[in-house]
């Protein structure tokens, strides 16, 4: 079956650390999205791209970076300069930025010890 | 700038019994859509619907309905007979027409249905 798997589910990072996430899909999009969600808050864009070696900055970028070197994959490293990286990342993808039939992956929860 | 505001954070029901959850937004575009997703504890979001700002007509979709209205900025989404199976936390979302960027979520509501 199609869809987006996001690995690992859960992760602990220490302080200092870069940590990678990873996205792959196997739908054919073009577009592909990372998402942090924190406890009662909603979804806010962190990057996104909209063709592979193509990404562009969402509203909370600082302190994350992104690659998109192969259309199945958007991993996200998440690094030091982050402050608060604890929290929730969904993946998601989309046969365009412009359609808004939009598939998530499963998420991995971050957490800093 | 865009905003969507889900007001309710927790609702809890028993089950069988009928549950609405709010969704307001605010745009000064005249073309949009809105979108409800269900966030069961699995994590992954799962798509309901889509509703694009020139249909107002309700739907109805099994146990499911939503609402939407223009005059209010409001699109609101009822559960009939809740389930144990519906606890989750439900998102309402906004994206403008021709946007490349995102969808503007609420925070979230999380429903608890009891048995």
């Amino acid at each position: 079956d199609g869809g987006i798997t996001q690995s690992p589910k859960y992760l602990f990072r220490k302080e200092g650390q870069n940590v990678t996430l990873s996205c792959e899909q196997n739908l054919n999009h073009d577009a592909m999205y990372w998402y942090r969600q924190d406890p009662g808050q909603g979804l806010r864009l962190i990057y996104y791209s909209q063709i592979v070696n193509d990404f562009q900055k969402g509203d909370i970028a600082e302190g994350y970076s992104v690659s998109r070197e192969k259309k199945e994959s958007f991993p996200l490293t998440v690094t030091s300069a982050q402050k608060n990286p604890t929290a929730f990342y969904l993946c998601a993808s989309s046969i365009t930025v412009r359609d808004y039939g939009y598939t998530f992956g499963s998420g991995t929860r971050l957490t800093v010890v | 700038a865009q905003k969507v505001t889900q007001a309710q954070t927790e609702i809890s029901v028993v089950e069988k019994e009928d549950v609405t959850l709010d969704c307001v937004y605010e745009t000064r575009d005249t073309t949009y859509y809105l979108f409800w997703y269900k966030q069961p504890p699995s994590g992954e979001l799962v798509f309901l619907i889509r509703r694009n700002s020139f249909d107002e007509q309700n739907e109805i979709s099994g146990r499911y309905s939503w609402n939407f209205q223009k005059s209010t900025s409001s699109f609101n989404f009822t559960i009939t007979a809740s389930q144990v199976v519906d606890s989750a936390v439900y998102f309402c979302a906004l994206i403008l027409f021709g946007s490349a960027r995102q969808l503007t979520f609420g925070s979230g509501t999380q429903l608890t249905v009891l048995p």
